[in-house]
């Protein structure tokens, strides 16, 4: 089946730093979807994003699906930004998502 | 507008029973799928209905089975509990079958298995 693959693992930030994410996936998708989760377990979709750049505030992200990867850009984090962010795809007919592992940020004041 | 609700949000359960999840998707969505979310696995896909039919089914035993009604409501029904069960179990409502189709979760409900 299709791997993702998210990098880094961890990432410690300093309030107000920016930080890239990664996503490589070993297949063509259809679907591609960033997601944060907060400490409560709430995963928040941030972006529907199977190709191309879309921006929203602070994050922004790029999927260039010719090469199979996504990126995630967090500006000016802050605290509030802490959590696990999530690659998710999809390739199939359907809803089915395969997640990557995550990865886990955290923001210091 | 109301978002996807999941009952219970916490629950513990003891080896050899059995529990029901529901999961009451966003008013207009008409599919649902469930995921389960554990520290050594991730996020898995557990299965997917559109419009009362499953469409997916993840990798998981048949002790895992679910449904969905004429209003969209979703069950899923885990039978038999083993401990390795206990896990956080998230739905996710869309509003069509496939395409750009945004995932909406709900806070998800937390089992424990003792």
């Amino acid at each position: 089946g299709i791997q993702v693959e998210q990098s880094p693992p961890d990432l410690i930030l300093q309030e107000g730093a920016n930080s890239t994410l990664r996503c490589n996936f070993s297949d063509s998708v259809n679907n591609l979807q960033w997601f944060h989760q907060n400490p409560w377990g709430q995963l928040i979709n941030l972006f529907y994003i199977p190709s191309g750049t879309k921006q929203n505030g602070r994050l922004s992200a790029t999927t260039v699906a010719t090469e199979r990867y996504s990126l995630l850009y967090i500006s000016s984090s802050q605290t509030t930004d802490s959590g696990v962010y999530f690659c998710a795809v999809g390739w199939e007919y359907g809803n089915k998502l395969v997640f990557g592992a995550g990865t886990i940020l955290r923001v210091k004041s | 507008k109301a978002g996807v609700t999941q009952t219970p949000r916490y629950l513990i359960k003891t080896r050899g029973q059995q529990v029901t999840l529901s999961c009451s998707p966003i008013s207009g969505h008409r599919s649902v799928s469930w995921y389960q979310q554990t520290p050594g696995q991730g996020l898995q896909f557990l299965f997917e209905y559109f419009s009362e039919t499953q469409r997916n089914k993840g990798n998981f035993p048949g002790r895992f089975s679910g449904r969905q009604f004429s209003n969209s409501r979703s069950e899923m029904n885990v039978s038999t509990l083993e401990l390795g069960d206990s896990a956080l179990y998230l739905c996710a409502s869309s509003l069509m079958a496939s395409g750009a189709n945004v995932l909406t979760f709900g806070a998800g409900s937390r089992l424990t298995v003792l």
